[in-house]
């Protein structure tokens, strides 16, 4: 099956820096990536959608200016956490969406990245 | 939102069938049904999708009602490895997004 990998898998970082998560698909191309936070005990929330080539698509409530996303080949997205405060602690997700679809508008998930600003 | 409810949680014990309720009442002719889940700190897992038609795969079966208001995901063998939060997602043909819901937190007890 269709393999997405994160990284870091976790980090800690101090309040006020800045972290990277990156998001790959290794064995198919994705023109298309989402990224998804989650806290604890409640479920997965969009965070924006990831055109290769082109600027993210923000879900309402989400600051663009603190959460950069970058999709620039069809197989590497990555999110970047600007002046990460304790409240972006959280897990983040990302999935893929195959450029050939095996199943009608499958998406495959990560692992998972558990960020812990201090 | 969300467009499914789901009970909270659900309990199984291992080696018999665990089936999970999905409501989808808004549920419009080119919405397929999908069912995700998430063992504990883990991305989620496709497991099965379906638009009319019952569908079945290594995994599970899908059973969806004639007036597609509610589906049922069955896991006809239940492991202890199938605890987990247990996802029902409708979807629109073409669209990218998808939308969770708080989804059914399904225990297996040995």
């Amino acid at each position: 099956g269709a393999v997405v990998s994160q990284h870091p898998s976790w980090v800690i970082c101090k309040s006020g820096t800045s972290v990277k998560i990156e998001c790959r698909s290794l064995d198919f191309q994705a023109t298309t990536m989402f990224w998804y936070r989650q806290f604890p005990k409640q479920s997965l929330m969009l965070m924006a959608t990831s055109n290769e080539g082109s600027k993210a698509t923000y879900e309402q409530g989400v600051e663009k200016d603190k959460f950069l996303i970058n999709h620039a080949s069809l197989t590497l997205s990555t999110l970047t956490v600007t002046s990460a405060h304790p409240e972006d602690s959280s897990f983040y997700i990302c999935s893929a969406r195959p450029l050939r679809d095996r199943h009608p508008y499958e998406q495959y998930f990560g692992p998972g990245t558990r960020l812990t600003v201090t | 939102d969300a467009k499914t409810t789901q009970p909270p949680s659900m309990d199984c014990a291992e080696g018999r069938a665990a089936n999970l309720p999905c409501n989808h009442s808004t549920i419009s002719g080119n919405e397929y049904v999908y069912w995700y889940r998430q063992i504990h700190s883990q991305g989620p897992q496709y497991i099965i999708h379906g638009l009319k038609n019952n569908e079945t795969n290594e995994m599970a079966s899908l059973i969806i009602t004639e007036d597609r208001k509610s589906s049922t995901l069955i896991l006809p063998h239940a492991t202890l490895r199938d605890t987990a939060v247990y996802y029902c997602i409708v979807r629109e043909q073409g669209a990218q997004k998808l939308v969770f819901g708080q989804g059914t937190r399904l225990t297996i007890n040995p």
